[in-house]
């Protein structure tokens, strides 16, 4: 069953504005993962998130983690074309798999 | 850098074939991972190994089976292939030790007719 829901599904916006995009979740979590994927292409991870972290940054990346709210969102800064991509957040507990979200859909606009 | 190759890259076959998928890794992770992707649900586990000849179920195992001889290789049957199961196909290795940071392959592109 999908454990994360990405918000919104799909975003379109200029070239040198940031993009947000966020996932929720249902149940507790050990850590929670965002991965891009360009189109016809494997996922890449990008970030990792621990659940007793609130703030993380690499590059021109953000994520935030709200345990409370059991969501997170994820901050591209200063966009760029090779930003267009779809983004899925993936929860992990002290398992072996990731429940991956449905994705949102970014799309860079010159 | 970890290294995944999927193979066959696209197949189209039709219903009631047995079809193989191969997933190949260049290093010895314990953990691997098939997917199928579709429109409209993200990735979707279909069942995943912690070992050579240790393999569990995931979310959408039924009509799959997998198996794994050797730490390199990571099959994936579909022992009569049905039209729903056309879809993306993804393998995946975990790379993370303490955590379950995943490395994916390309994918297959698979279409049953």
């Amino acid at each position: 069953s999908q454990q994360g829901e990405e918000d919104p599904q799909a975003l379109s916006i200029q070239e040198g504005e940031n993009a947000t995009m966020n996932c929720s979740y249902k149940t507790s979590i050990n850590n929670l993962q965002w991965y891009r994927q360009n189109s016809g292409r494997g996922l890449v991870h990008l970030i990792l998130i621990r659940s007793n972290e609130r703030e993380k940054h690499s590059g021109r990346l953000r994520v935030t983690l709200d345990t409370s709210k059991k969501s997170s969102s994820l901050l591209i800064t200063a966009s760029r074309a090779a930003d267009t991509a779809s983004y899925f957040c993936a929860t992990g507990n002290r398992d072996d798999k990731i429940i991956f979200g449905k994705g949102t859909r970014l799309h860079i606009l010159p | 850098d970890a290294g995944i190759t999927q193979s066959p890259r696209h197949k189209v076959t039709e219903t009631g074939t047995p079809v193989t998928l191969r997933c190949h890794q260049t290093e010895n992770h314990r953990y691997m991972y098939w997917y199928r992707q579709d429109p409209g649900h993200g990735l979707r586990l279909i069942h995943y190994s912690y070992g050579v000849k240790d393999t569990d179920k995931g979310e959408v195992s039924d009509g799959y089976s997998v198996s794994r001889s050797k730490t390199e290789d990571f099959l994936l049957t579909l022992e009569s292939a049905t039209s729903s199961q056309t879809s993306v196909y993804f393998c995946a290795i975990r790379t993370g030790l303490d955590y379950n940071e995943q490395f994916f392959g390309p994918g297959t592109r698979l279409t049953v007719l």
